[in-house]
């Protein structure tokens, strides 16, 4: 299985600053990288697919970088409501894996 | 607009069987490979099974293998997933996703069913 490490676990920042996530596939992974945003008691929601675009909706603070084993999600001007759980997810093969996730807190 | 409704959780003691199921609708079902994920309580999402547009190909995670069954009734439009010898750690959240990837192409998941909890304890 294509294993994902997500860093940092926890991310403390403040309303309109710009903080980046990382997410690392232990083998390449192409660009078949995603990132959802998951609210307490909501279900995940997409903002990034194919490593690098972004999902119809979803403000231009979010952007996504990387290929092969390394990605990032960068997000600016934070907002109070960015305030969640981040995950990336690989679906190069059927086998998906997922990161542990990435808490944000918005101070 | 695209829904997918599960249904069939509960309270299991181990070692027995439950069977969910995912109603979806307002799109073609017959298209699109659909996945069963599950989040236990405090975890990330974790991917279960897949099943192709056309039922023809199912795979499995490595923890679930020869105990669940995943498969599909395209004339009511509806996924299931079959678990057999349920353990504690099957505990969480189940999901039926829907894969991004029109026509079995590949993609992440575009839309969420609400979830249905499954709980395995004596």
């Amino acid at each position: 299985d294509i294993q994902m490490t997500q860093s940092p676990s926890t991310l403390s920042a403040s309303v309109g600053d710009t903080v980046t996530i990382t997410c690392r596939a232990s083998q390449s992974v192409r660009s078949w990288l995603a990132w959802y945003q998951q609210e307490p008691g909501k279900n995940p929601k997409l903002l990034i697919y194919k490593a690098s675009n972004l999902e119809s909706g979803v403000p231009s603070r979010f952007s996504g970088s990387g290929s092969g084993t390394e990605f990032t999600l960068t997000i600016s001007s934070l907002q109070p409501d960015d305030s969640a759980t981040y995950y990336c997810q690989q679906y190069n093969i059927y086998s998906w894996t997922f990161g542990q996730g990435t808490k944000l807190e918005i101070k | 607009q695209v829904q997918l409704v599960e249904s069939g959780g509960g309270v299991v003691q181990p070692g027995k069987s439950l069977r969910l199921s995912c109603a979806a609708s307002g799109f073609a079902f017959s298209n699109y490979a659909m996945h069963w994920l599950r989040q236990a309580p405090g975890q990330g999402p974790e991917w279960v099974a897949v099943i192709t547009s056309d039922g023809s190909y199912k795979y499995y995670a490595d923890s679930v293998k020869g105990r669940f069954t995943i498969s599909r009734d395209r004339s009511k439009n509806t996924l299931y997933l079959q678990m057999n010898s349920l353990r504690a750690e099957d505990t969480a959240v189940y999901y039926c996703v829907r894969d991004g990837g029109a026509y079995d192409s590949g993609g992440p998941v575009d839309y969420w069913g609400q979830g249905t909890l499954v709980t395995v304890s004596s």
